[in-house]
């Protein structure tokens, strides 16, 4: 149980264009969750933390109108990478909080900014 | 605020050689505390978990120990295989600082390769 399924698991895009990451709780309601991202060799960066029918949280650092999140349902967040660049790619993981002391992740999407 | 600290490695291991990668934590209220291990081109699965001082969480043939007297989380084990090659993260959960919501603070992680 407490499956999160993330898509796509790769994807390369232009320099300039848009693209959204979905994360999807399969067997359960996930009313938070979280987005981070991850450097090469380097630990996850929490981005921003996303509670359902509210405006996500974002770390310091983080730009908001860049990194577009949308939680508007108990099963679905999206990332939008807005006007990506290549300082953009990166491997993106979501997670959702679901219990009191439980976390599960996604798959992970690496995005390819070209 | 929250942080964790874990031995960065990388670790470098003979199969059936022992293991300990070192986690220790600093927060400010009773946290639980998480393994997670990350296999390349992967999200996080859950390795094990203690969600109080004292309780050992385990899972294949990994252990960890909850000690809040020393403030660690130390992970464990006997005889390490070639398919235990991974990234290791430990992990605290506990109340942000506004104090609304839970989230995971990570360690840097820590590299284990395991030879044959």
């Amino acid at each position: 149980g407490a499956v999160v399924s993330q898509h796509p698991s790769r994807v390369i895009c232009k320099s300039g264009t848009s693209v959204k990451i979905e994360c999807r709780s399969l067997d359960f309601q996930a009313t938070t969750m979280f987005w981070y991202r991850q450097f090469p060799k380097k630990s996850l960066m929490l981005m921003a933390t996303s509670n359902e029918g509210s405006k996500a949280t974002y770390e310091q650092g983080v730009e908001k109108d860049k990194f577009l999140i949308n939680h508007a349902s108990l099963t679905l967040s999206t990332l939008t990478v807005t006007s990506a660049h290549p300082e953009d790619s990166s491997f993106y993981i979501c997670s959702a909080r679901y219990g009191p002391y439980g976390y599960t992740f996604g798959s992970g999407t690496r995005l390819t900014v070209v | 605020g929250n942080s964790v600290t874990q031995m960065e490695g990388p670790v470098t291991l003979s199969e059936e050689a022992f293991l300990t990668i070192n986690c220790t934590y600093t927060a400010t209220g009773y946290p639980s505390l998480f393994w997670y291990v990350q296999y390349p081109g992967e999200g996080l699965q859950l390795l094990l978990k203690a969600t109080k001082a004292d309780d050992k969480g385990s899972n294949k043939g990994f252990e960890a120990t909850y000690r809040k007297e020393t403030t660690s989380f130390h992970l464990e084990k006997g005889s390490v295989q070639v398919s235990d090659s991974a990234v290791y993260f430990c992990a605290l959960s506990d109340r942000d600082s506004g104090g609304s919501n839970y989230k995971l603070t990570f360690g840097k992680g820590t590299l284990l390769t395991v030879n044959p």
